[in-house]
């Protein structure tokens, strides 16, 4: 069976630092994959999706980046983080060109900017 | 590109009281359509999904949604809510055979529910 694995679960960073956080998929091959951003009273907020390896789209210029270096692995950075940079992120995956097209969730990383 | 309408942001209810939910989509093809849950901090639940068949689709913890096409609508029911319902519900949408990206998986910005005891 499919699994998403998410993390950190929880993150404190300081204005000004880098970040990383990771998400990798088991059980599929060649899955779509997203990062969403949930911030306090706007909803979920796609940030970038990728449809195989090293093609990542954006959906919102800011100061993040993803990279897809693997087939089953997709990154979110920062190389310097900004306060409204604080929420909660989301990777999701989903099976392409399906009839029955479902997206899977990890559990999210709690970021909070200081 | 398809788009997804939440049409109330917050919504507060007394125990026992019926809920209704709206969601509204634009794509004039045929939809995948699911609500999720987010109980306060925890992650992300699949609560139900419509993929074909029967408009009224049963989920967990008593809900329901009626996909009705002529409207582009999948609002979700519960005829009678508890406390514990309290949490954001998103509405979703896919399209089959999508190739993904942003118009593979379009959510609505959420509903709070409030449920006071």
């Amino acid at each position: 069976s499919q699994t998403i694995h998410q993390w950190p679960a929880t993150l404190v960073q300081p204005v000004g630092s880098p970040l990383s956080l990771e998400c990798t998929v088991e059980g599929t091959s060649n899955p779509n994959l997203y990062w969403y951003r949930q911030a306090a009273g706007r909803g979920l907020q796609l940030l970038f999706y990728s449809v195989g390896i090293g093609q990542i789209s954006s959906e919102v210029p800011q100061n993040l980046s993803a990279s897809r270096p693997q087939d089953r692995q997709f990154i979110l950075s920062s190389k310097k983080l900004l306060l409204s940079d604080s929420g909660f992120y989301l990777c999701a995956w989903s099976v392409p060109f399906s009839l029955y097209t479902e997206a899977f969730f990890g559990q999210g990383t709690r970021l909070t900017v200081v | 590109a398809q788009s997804v309408s939440q049409h109330n942001h917050h919504v507060i209810l007394s125990e026992a009281a019926s809920l209704e939910l709206g969601c509204n989509y634009s794509y004039g093809g045929t939809v995948n359509l699911f609500w999720y849950v987010q109980y306060p901090g925890q992650h992300l639940q699949l609560l139900l999904k419509y993929f074909s068949g029967d408009p009224l689709v049963k989920g967990i913890k008593g809900f329901e949604a009626e996909f009705i096409k002529s409207k582009f609508s999948f609002n979700l029911r519960k005829p009678s809510v508890q406390w514990s319902d309290t949490a954001e519900y998103f509405c979703a949408v896919t399209r089959p055979y999508s190739g993904g990206g942003a118009d593979g998986l379009t959510f609505g910005k959420g509903t709070h529910l409030i449920i006071q005891p």
